[in-house]
């Protein structure tokens, strides 16, 4: 089955510096990936949509500056928290909508959990 | 907007209980209808995916059912083990191929 790998699972940064998380396609090409950001005990909101070889589009009241997108190839898209801050601490998953045959659906990755201190 | 809600936000059943979450949708012009499992700290697990032209889909001791026109959708397990015990989503596409979440049922099943 389709499956997307996100890298990494868990990561502490300073106050200040920027952080990559990495979204991949394994078995798949992703002409669009999402990014999501998960509070404790909420849903997940949609921050942006990832299109391949194109800018992303960000949904309102989410920083462009501050959540870098970058979608280079068909199975990778990579999300920069800048100067991240202790309110950006939060679980963030990526997904890859799948347009095969047999599955127009959405695949997530395991999540990453950023905590800034 | 696409609204999305699961009802009950949180739900607590002994071991062996077939069980109902619910899922409804203010819009109906959508895509398709999946529901996720999330275990805590985790991603997302696919368990169903129901295109808009579908009525229902089945996997293992689970089932889900759409009714597009009245805006809902139900998750139905079979015979609850403790290992069923997660936040279950629901979520619909709409026309820009972008998911809508519900807020999510807790489900714990008590050994």
């Amino acid at each position: 089955g389709a499956v997307v790998s996100q890298h990494p699972s868990r990561v502490i940064c300073k106050s200040g510096t920027s952080v990559k998380i990495e979204c991949r396609s394994l078995d798949f090409q992703a002409t669009t990936m999402f990014w999501y950001r998960q509070f404790p005990k909420q849903s997940l909101m949609l921050m942006a949509t990832s299109n391949e070889g194109s800018k992303a589009t960000y949904e309102q009241g989410v920083e462009k500056d501050k959540f870098l997108i970058n979608h280079a190839s068909l199975t990778l898209s990579t999300l920069t928290v800048t100067s991240a801050h202790p309110e950006d601490s939060s679980f963030y998953i990526c997904s890859a909508l799948n347009r095969g045959p047999a599955n127009y659906g959405y695949t997530f990755g395991s999540g990453t959990r950023l905590t800034v201190v | 907007k696409q609204e999305v809600t699961q009802i009950p936000a949180a739900l607590s059943v002994p071991e062996g209980e077939n069980l109902v979450l619910n899922c409804s949708f203010t819009d109906s012009a959508i895509y398709n209808l999946q529901w996720f499992r999330q275990d805590p700290g985790k991603g997302l697990t696919s368990l169903l995916l129901i295109q808009s032209s579908q009525r229902e889909q089945t996997s293992g001791r689970l089932n889900a059912s759409l009714d597009k026109s009245s805006g809902r959708s139900t998750l139905y397990i079979a015979a609850s083990q403790p290992g069923d015990s997660a936040t279950y989503l629901c979520a619909v596409m709409d026309s820009s191929y972008k998911l809508i979440f519900g807020s999510g049922t807790r489900l714990l099943v008590r050994p």
